[in-house]
């Protein structure tokens, strides 16, 4: 079966400091991989996705940046945080090779900005 | 640009209850459509895919229905829980590689 980690589940930086998050996905190959980000209040907003090693495609200008070094592993980085990145990260898979694929989340990450 | 929207944006009931969660979006361009939970602090989990194809999808006591020609979507969840408490969100697919959009969700509260 298939299955998603994402780590770590609460993090708390500074401003200015820089950040990894990483999500790896078992059980499959190839997924499309996804960041979306929750702020308070707020809906889910898509930051990146992935379709392949190497690829990809950012939905908002910010100063976060996403790479996928391997086919099952998608990292979100800044080199400089700001209190505006706190929020709740979550990774997302699906296997778009399969039709009517499901989206299927990570347990997410609780970034803090102080 | 796929707009979606949910309503009400939160409710309380009595256990035991019947209720209709909604969702209506602009593009009814869509391949499918997913209902997840999210319960607070947690990741979404996926409740039903129903299909473009498809009028409605069960999986025990939750229906959901697609009208996709109005851009309607209704998750119904029978004799409502406690546990049933979490905030529900809708989210249509577009075909292709393109990501989903989603609702801010409801918040449901279920009162023992």
């Amino acid at each position: 079966s298939q299955t998603i980690h994402q780590w770590p589940a609460t993090l708390v930086q500074p401003v200015g400091s820089p950040l990894s998050l990483e999500c790896t996905v078992e059980g499959t190959s190839n997924p499309n991989l996804y960041w979306y980000r929750q702020a308070a209040g707020r809906g889910l907003q898509l930051l990146f996705y992935s379709v392949g090693i190497g690829q990809i495609s950012s939905e908002v200008p910010q100063n976060l940046s996403a790479s996928r070094p391997q086919d099952r592993q998608f990292i979100l980085s800044s080199k400089k945080l700001l209190l505006s990145d706190s929020g709740f990260y979550l990774c997302a898979w699906r296997d778009l090779r399969r039709a009517n694929s499901p989206l299927h989340f990570g347990n997410g990450t609780r970034l803090t900005v102080t | 640009k796929q707009e979606v929207t949910q309503i009400p944006a939160a409710l309380s009931v009595p256990e035991g209850e019947n209720l209709v969660l909604n969702c209506s979006f602009t593009d009814s361009a869509i391949y499918n459509l997913q209902w997840f939970r999210q319960d607070p602090g947690k990741g979404l989990t996926s409740l039903l895919l129903i299909q473009s194809s498809q009028r409605e999808q069960t999986s025990g006591r939750l229906n959901a229905s697609l009208d996709k020609s109005s851009g309607r979507s209704t998750l119904y969840i029978a004799a409502s829980q406690p546990g049933d408490s979490a905030t529900y969100l809708c989210a249509p697919s577009p075909s292709g590689n393109t990501p989903l959009v989603f609702g801010k969700g409801t918040r449901l509260s279920v009162i023992a």
